[in-house]
C-alpha cells in the first residue's frame, strides 16, 4: 500500500539553525516525490519534488530535499532558518507505476516553529 | 500567470441553503482538483475533473455537486450542507491527469466554509 510518515508533528529550531523536516515514503513503483508548505489561514504552495535523476534537490525559498532511495526518505531541510518560515509542511508521494491510479498521497503534516 | 483564484474567500451558510464556490485557473492546466481540509490536517481529495469530464470522484456526498464548464473554471455547488461540512475548500490545478504525474498542483487560497 502506498503511505507516506511525516514522524514529526512539530518540529521547533532557532532563526539561523539548519532544520530538518522527515519524510518517509511506501510506493510499490517509482516515486514522484513533493513538499508543499501551507501559511497560516492560506492555501498549499509548492516548495520542490523529486522525479528522477540527482538525489539533491533545490527548490523555492532556500529550501532543498535529499532522496535517499535505500532509507525510502525524502526530507526537506534549509541551511538557515528564518521566523518567516514558520508554518505547516506537507510531504505527499505519488507511485509512478500505478497506471491511472495516481492520486497524491499526502502526510499527516509537521508544523514548523522557528524561534527569533 | 501561475495564479488559482478562488471565491469566495469566505461563506457561511445555513444549513437549508444553496450556494456555490468558484475557482478560476488560466494556465492552461487540464486537470481541476477540489480538496477539503480541517485544521491542522492533510487536504483530502473530494474530486478530480480531466479535460473537463469527472474523473475521480471519491465517494463524496450527494450535498457536494462539482462542475467544471470549460477547462478554466471549476464550481462546487453546496446544498443541505451539516454543520461538519465546514473546512477550507481548496481549489488546484496541473498540467495534467493521471499522465505526467510528475506535475506539480498549483492551489488556490481556498474557501473558509461555516455551516450554521
Amino acid at each position: 500500500a502506498q503511505s507516506v510518515a511525516q514522524p514529526e508533528d512539530q518540529v521547533n529550531v532557532a532563526e539561523g539553525n539548519p532544520l530538518t523536516v522527515k519524510c518517509t515514503y511506501s510506493v510499490s513503483g517509482n516515486p514522484y516525490l513533493f513538499w508543499y508548505v501551507q501559511y497560516p489561514n492560506r492555501g498549499l504552495q509548492f516548495l520542490l519534488k523529486y522525479i528522477t535523476g540527482d538525489n539533491l534537490v533545490k527548490g523555492s525559498y532556500g529550501f532543498e530535499a535529499e532522496f535517499n532511495k535505500s532509507q525510502t526518505s525524502f526530507h526537506l531541510k534549509k541551511p538557515s532558518a528564518l521566523v518567516s518560515d514558520s508554518a505547516l509542511y506537507f510531504c505527499a508521494v505519488r507511485d509512478g507505476n500505478a497506471g491511472n491510479n495516481r492520486k497524491l498521497i499526502w502526510g499527516l503534516g509537521t508544523s514548523l516553529a522557528v524561534n527569533p | 500567470d501561475t495564479e488559482v483564484t478562488q471565491t469566495p474567500k469566505h461563506l457561511v451558510m445555513g444549513m437549508t441553503n444553496k450556494k456555490s464556490l468558484k475557482c478560476e485557473q488560466h494556465m492552461g492546466h487540464r486537470a481541476m482538483y477540489w480538496y477539503k481540509q480541517k485544521a491542522k490536517k492533510p487536504p483530502e481529495l473530494m474530486f478530480v475533473y480531466s479535460y473537463e469530464k469527472l474523473s475521480i470522484n471519491e465517494s463524496v456526498p450527494s450535498r457536494f455537486s462539482p462542475e467544471c464548464p470549460n477547462s478554466s473554471l471549476l464550481n462546487l455547488h453546496l446544498h443541505a450542507l451539516q454543520p461538519e461540512d465546514s473546512a477550507l475548500y481548496l481549489c488546484a490545478s496541473s498540467q495534467d491527469y493521471p499522465e505526467m504525474a510528475w506535475t506539480e498542483a498549483f492551489f488556490g487560497q481556498g474557501t473558509r466554509l461555516t455551516v450554521v
